[in-house]
This record gives structure tokens, C-alpha cells and sequence, in this order.
């Protein structure tokens, strides 16, 4: 079945450095790719997305590419600051419409912390 | 515009008890979800509803019932509760997906629940 793998956490990191989360997924079709962040006591919000290949998505400073060839769609921030401390999650859209259409399958988190 | 908003925000049960945590959205949004987080294991889906009048199970149906009211609200009922549904609940919401279009969800902040 479809499956979406993310790097374990946590990931802590200064202020002002070089962020990768790595993501594969496993899916048949042409699955839609998603990046969720989770502030401290909040819901999920949607960070960026990419509905094909070789799309980016980038939001906040946030970017991930849409790599079918890999399976792959990491998120990179060039200069993380602490207010980016939160989980970060992978997911995946099915990319048939049957009777699952709309689900989202997710990632196990990756916690971040960024120091001062 | 609330989103999506969830009651209670913390609740304690005694094993055994039932409870229903209630959702409901303001976006006019034709499918609803309910998840569960824990600690390593991501967000995992228990019941969906892709459309007012219609249910389904998801990930990890058991032990658990939903209604779907009406298009704005989906409630989830524990009839009776076991201390493997500890957990964080979330409620999400979409647009109806019948085409490819990224099918982002919104999150709603969560009830956190515990059985003892």
C-alpha cells in the first residue's frame, strides 16, 4: 500500500542553519505531496504542497520539490529561526479518486528545535 | 471565519465511559475527518466522511463511531472507552476531491484525551 517515510527527529539546529527533512513515499499512481507543520499545542497547518512532478512548492522559506524519479520530496530551508520550531509532517494524496478520495496519508513526524 | 473547531479541548475518562467530541466547520466543505496523533506513530485515520449522508472507515475504525450530522458537522463517539484510546483527536475538513486539485485539509486544534 501507499506509505510515506520521513527522517526520525529530533533535529536541533542554530539559528540561521542550513534545515533538510527527508521524505520518500511509496505510491501507485500520481499521488499529490504535502508538508504540514505542527506549532507546540496547535492542529496541523498546511505548509506547502506539489500536485505533480517536478513541481516546487515553497511557503515561509519553506521549499520541497515534487522528484518522481526518487520518490523523494525533502523540505530545505535556507536560515531556520527559532520561531520554526514545531513537528513536520510528509504526506501524500492518493492519486486515484476512488472511494479513499481526499485521504491524506501521513509521515511520522520529524520534531525540529532551533536553538538561539 | 472559525475553521475548524473542536469540544471539548481535554477530557478524562474512566474506562468504560463514552464520550462524543463533536467538530464542526465554517468553509462549506463537502468532506470531514477524524485522526488520532501518538507519540511516533503520526497522524492516523479512524473514520472520514467524503460527503454529507455518507461514512467510512478508516486506518483504525475500532472501538470507535462517528455521525455525520450535517454538511458543517462530524462528531466522534467513544461508547466505551479503553486506555489504548488515549490520545490527541483531531478534525480535519476539505473540499470535495473528485478531480486532482491537492486536496488540502484543514486542521482543527485537537482534544486531548485520556483514559484511565
Amino acid at each position: 500500500g501507499n506509505s510515506v517515510t520521513q527522517m526520525e527527529g529530533p533535529v536541533t539546529l542554530s539559528e540561521e542553519a542550513f534545515l533538510t527533512i527527508n521524505c520518500t513515499y511509496t505510491a501507485t499512481g500520481y499521488p499529490s505531496l504535502f508538508w504540514y507543520v505542527q506549532y507546540p499545542g496547535e492542529g496541523l497547518q498546511l505548509l506547502l504542497k506539489a500536485t505533480k512532478a517536478d513541481d516546487k512548492g515553497s511557503n515561509k522559506g519553506f521549499e520541497a520539490t515534487y522528484r518522481k524519479e526518487t520518490t523523494s520530496f525533502h523540505l530545505e530551508k535556507g536560515s531556520v529561526q527559532v520561531s520554526d520550531s514545531a513537528v513536520y509532517f510528509c504526506a501524500l494524496r492518493e492519486g486515484n479518486y476512488g472511494g479513499s478520495q481526499g485521504n491524506l496519508i501521513f509521515g511520522k513526524g520529524t520534531k525540529l528545535s532551533v536553538k538561539p | 471565519n472559525a475553521g475548524v473547531t473542536q469540544t471539548p479541548k481535554f477530557q478524562v475518562l474512566k474506562t468504560g465511559q463514552s464520550m462524543t467530541l463533536q467538530c464542526a466547520q465554517d468553509m462549506n466543505h463537502n468532506s470531514m475527518y477524524w485522526y488520532r496523533q501518538d507519540p511516533g506513530m503520526g497522524l492516523r485515520l479512524i473514520y472520514y466522511s467524503a460527503s454529507e449522508g455518507t461514512t467510512d472507515k478508516g486506518e483504525v475504525p475500532n472501538g470507535y463511531n462517528v455521525s455525520r450530522l450535517n454538511k458543517r458537522e462530524f462528531s466522534l463517539r467513544l461508547e466505551s472507552a479503553a486506555p489504548s484510546q488515549t490520545s490527541v483527536y483531531f478534525c480535519a475538513s476539505s473540499e470535495f476531491v473528485g478531480k486532482r486539485d491537492g486536496g488540502e485539509q484543514f486542521f482543527g486544534p485537537g482534544t486531548r484525551l485520556t483514559v484511565l
